[in-house]
């Protein structure tokens, strides 16, 4: 099945710096690779998704890139705040492997913002 | 306001005794799922329902059962609790579930369960 590699699993950075977190996924038929954020005591948010059929994708300060190639895709949060410091998940949807909307996750990144 | 509610919030509980953790979505969604999370596993799916009677094993169902009666519940049992389904569990619920389907799954606030 689906395996998604997450790294860093944790990652700090002054606020004001980027941030950069990556992906790799295994199977070249996963077709949509969504981005959650999860702050502490609160369940998984979307914050951005990109489909497999588009290279890059941008909302404001966040941005996704997708190589399909490679198998990887990354999230980029430029001017970092402290309200970003959260663990963030990536994730892959693979519609030949069933289970309906069926996500397949990374293990999560830790990332904080200092002062 | 649109939201995925899990009830409880926190549980402990003893090896054996049988528990419920409630899930209930106000979206009208045809698809739901329970996934857990565990340090360093990211989560994972236990069952999924595409709609009203019709649910699937996720990748990790061992332990667990679900019932899909009304569209907007989705209920997760644990029969006989072990040690190891100590997690804390996440309830998901997105418009449609086709296999086709990559619509926003809209997750719940957790349960954190200890089973001692």
């Amino acid at each position: 099945g689906e395996n998604v590699e997450q790294h860093p699993s944790t990652l700090s950075v002054q606020e004001g710096d980027s941030a950069v977190i990556k992906c790799t996924y295994s199977d070249s038929a996963s077709n949509y690779f969504p981005w959650y954020k999860q702050e502490l005591g609160k369940g998984p948010q979307l914050i951005i998704d990109i489909r497999s059929n588009v290279g890059e994708k941008k909302d404001q300060r966040i941005a996704v890139t997708l190589n399909k190639t490679a198998k990887h895709f990354s999230l980029h949060i430029t001017e970092t705040q402290p309200e970003d410091s959260a663990v963030y998940f990536c994730a892959a949807h693979n519609w030949l492997t069933g289970g309906g909307n069926k996500l397949t996750f990374g293990t999560g990144t830790q990332l904080k913002v200092e002062l | 306001e649109a939201q995925v509610t899990q009830n409880p919030r926190y549980l402990i509980t003893v090896t054996g005794k049988k528990l419920t953790v409630t899930c209930s979505q106000n979206m009208n969604h045809e698809y739901m799922s329970w996934y857990r999370q565990d340090p360093g596993l990211g989560l994972r799916q236990i069952y999924y329902s595409m709609n009203v009677e019709v649910t699937d094993k996720g990748d990790v169902p061992e332990g667990y059962k679900v019932s899909r009666k009304e569209k907007r519940n989705f209920p997760l049992i644990l029969e006989s609790p072990s040690p190891n389904q100590t997690s804390l569990y996440f309830c998901a619920s997105s418009k449609t579930g086709t296999t086709f389907s990559t619509d926003t799954q809209y997750f719940g606030p957790g349960t954190r369960l200890t089973v001692l």
